[in-house]
């Protein structure tokens, strides 16, 4: 397995502008998550989800933010409209349901300008 | 996908010395406790785990002890390389059990 891919790898962008980030997790993981990374508030955990449904999005700082798991291997976060402040590295990550340990993509580097 | 802590902690060793890094956890109903290290322009990757019922585990050349009493969390690296170098964070899986919650993560640079 190629681990978790994310796309883009770097994102600049628009204040105004929706930003959609992509993840496909590792074949046969039940959990995904969405982290943020930030040199301020370090890796915070945006939403989680188990298989498929989401479990809790208390975590996504706006409802400018969402996302989305039409199915097991792909997932989308969703910003709408983007600002300046949500300018970090976002990092998506899966896990299967006999382990805790999550792996993690390379994640997207959002620049909003 | 880089760490961008300019305000990280750092703990600077020299190559071959052992290094031990810090960590302390929030949450007392935590039974599940990981490792991450972060490399530039990467996510972070797993190096070790323990569980509650454990106090040590020992991994290649790292080990994680765990201190419930005082919810603390330390991993040490034996013989510290230059490849060694990057941002630890450590991690913990809370109330819920089905996610973990990172630490602020600590910088480690070694010297050659």
């Amino acid at each position: 397995d190629a681990g978790v891919i994310q796309s883009p790898r770097h994102e600049v962008t628009e204040m105004g502008q929706e930003v959609t980030l992509r993840c496909k997790p590792i074949s046969g993981h039940d959990y995904l998550f969405w982290y943020r990374q930030t040199m301020m508030r370090g890796l915070e955990l945006l939403i989680y989800f188990n298989n498929n449904v989401p479990i809790d999005d208390s975590g996504m700082p706006e409802d400018r933010f969402s996302a989305k798991m039409p199915n097991a291997s792909f997932s989308t976060l969703k910003i709408q409209p983007s600002e300046p402040r949500d300018s970090a590295v976002y990092f998506c990550a899966s896990r299967s349901r006999v382990s805790a340990e999550a792996f993690f993509g390379q994640g997207t580097r959002l620049t909003v300008v | 996908g880089e760490s961008v802590g300019l305000h990280l902690p750092t703990l600077s060793v020299q190559e071959g010395d052992n290094s031990i890094i810090n960590c302390a956890y929030s949450n007392s109903a935590s039974d599940y406790f990981i490792w991450y290290k972060q490399e530039s322009g990467k996510g972070p990757q797993f190096i070790i785990d323990i569980r509650s019922n454990m106090d040590k585990r020992q991994g290649q050349r790292v080990t994680v002890l765990l201190n419930k009493t005082v919810k603390h969390l330390s991993l040490q690296i034996a013989a510290t390389q230059p490849g060694d170098s990057a941002v630890y964070f450590c991690a913990e899986n809370g109330d819920a059990g089905n996610m973990l919650t990172f630490g602020g993560g600590t910088r480690l640079m070694v010297k050659p």
